[in-house]
C-alpha cells in the first residue's frame, strides 16, 4: 500500500548540518514535499521537488531524491535553534492523493 | 500566514458532547482537507471536499462528518466525543479538486480539541 516513513527524532548542534530522511512506496509519485511544523502551529510548506528531478536547492535547504530507492532527504545547512520543529515528508501519489509521513522531530542544541 | 483560517483555536468540552470546527480556505482554493493530529497516531487524513462535494475519504469515524458550503468554507462536526478524540485538527486547502501534480496543500493553524 501507499506509505511514507521517516525516523522520529534527530538531534544536532547549532551550526551543523541536519539531514532528515524519508522513504516512500509509490513508484508513480509525482511530487514530493517537505513541510515544517513549529510548536502550536500548522504545517508550513518548505519546499517540493518534482519526481523527475534529483536535487533542488533553496538557500539553506537541499532536497535530494533517489527515485530508484524511493528515498528523499532534506538537508538543512548551518542549522539554527529556530529550525527546531517537526518536519513532514509527503508524496503526491500517481493517484493524486497526498500521503504524509509521521514527522521527524528535529532538536537543535545550542 | 498560509491564508487558511480555522476557528476556534482551542476547544475544551466533555465526553459525549458535539462540537463544530470551522475552516475558511485560501482565496480561490476550491478544495478543503481535514486532518487529525494526535501524539500516538501522527497526522491522519480525514476527508476532502472539492467545490462542495466530497472528493476523498480517509480514516474518518462515523461519529464525525464534514461539509463544504457554497462560499467554500467547511465545517467538521464531531459528535459523541470520547477522550481519544482529543487532538489537533487541521484544515488545509488547495486550488484544484482534481489534485493534479501541482495541487499543493496549504495548512491552517489548527484547532486544539481537549475532551475531558
Amino acid at each position: 500500500g501507499e506509505d511514507v516513513e521517516q525516523s522520529l527524532f534527530l538531534s544536532v548542534r547549532e551550526g551543523d548540518s541536519s539531514v532528515i530522511n524519508c522513504t516512500y512506496t509509490d513508484s508513480s509519485s509525482t511530487y514530493l514535499y517537505w513541510y515544517k511544523q513549529e510548536p502550536g502551529a500548522g504545517l508550513q510548506l518548505l519546499t517540493y521537488i518534482f519526481s523527475n528531478m534529483d536535487m533542488k536547492q533553496d538557500q539553506r535547504l537541499t532536497v535530494l531524491l533517489n527515485k530508484k530507492d524511493k528515498h528523499l532527504s532534506l538537508r538543512i545547512a548551518d542549522t539554527q535553534t529556530g529550525d527546531s520543529a517537526i518536519y513532514f515528508c509527503a508524496e503526491k501519489t500517481g493517484g493524486f492523493k497526498t500521503i504524509f509521513g509521521a514527522g521527524t522531530r528535529l532538536f537543535v542544541k545550542a | 500566514d498560509s491564508g487558511v483560517t480555522q476557528t476556534p483555536k482551542h476547544l475544551i468540552t466533555a465526553t459525549g458532547q458535539r462540537v463544530t470546527l470551522r475552516c475558511s480556505p485560501r482565496s480561490g482554493d476550491l478544495s478543503v482537507y481535514w486532518y487529525q493530529q494526535s501524539l500516538d497516531q501522527g497526522l491522519q487524513f480525514l476527508i476532502q471536499y472539492y467545490n462542495g462535494e466530497e472528493r476523498a475519504k480517509g480514516n474518518i469515524l462515523e461519529r464525525f462528518s464534514a461539509q463544504q458550503f457554497p462560499d467554500l468554507h467547511s465545517e467538521l462536526n464531531l459528535s459523541s466525543l470520547e477522550l481519544g478524540d482529543s487532538a489537533l485538527y487541521f484544515c488545509a486547502s488547495s486550488p484544484g479538486g482534481l489534485a493534479g501534480p501541482t495541487d499543493t496543500q496549504y495548512f491552517g493553524p489548527g484547532t486544539r480539541l481537549t475532551v475531558l
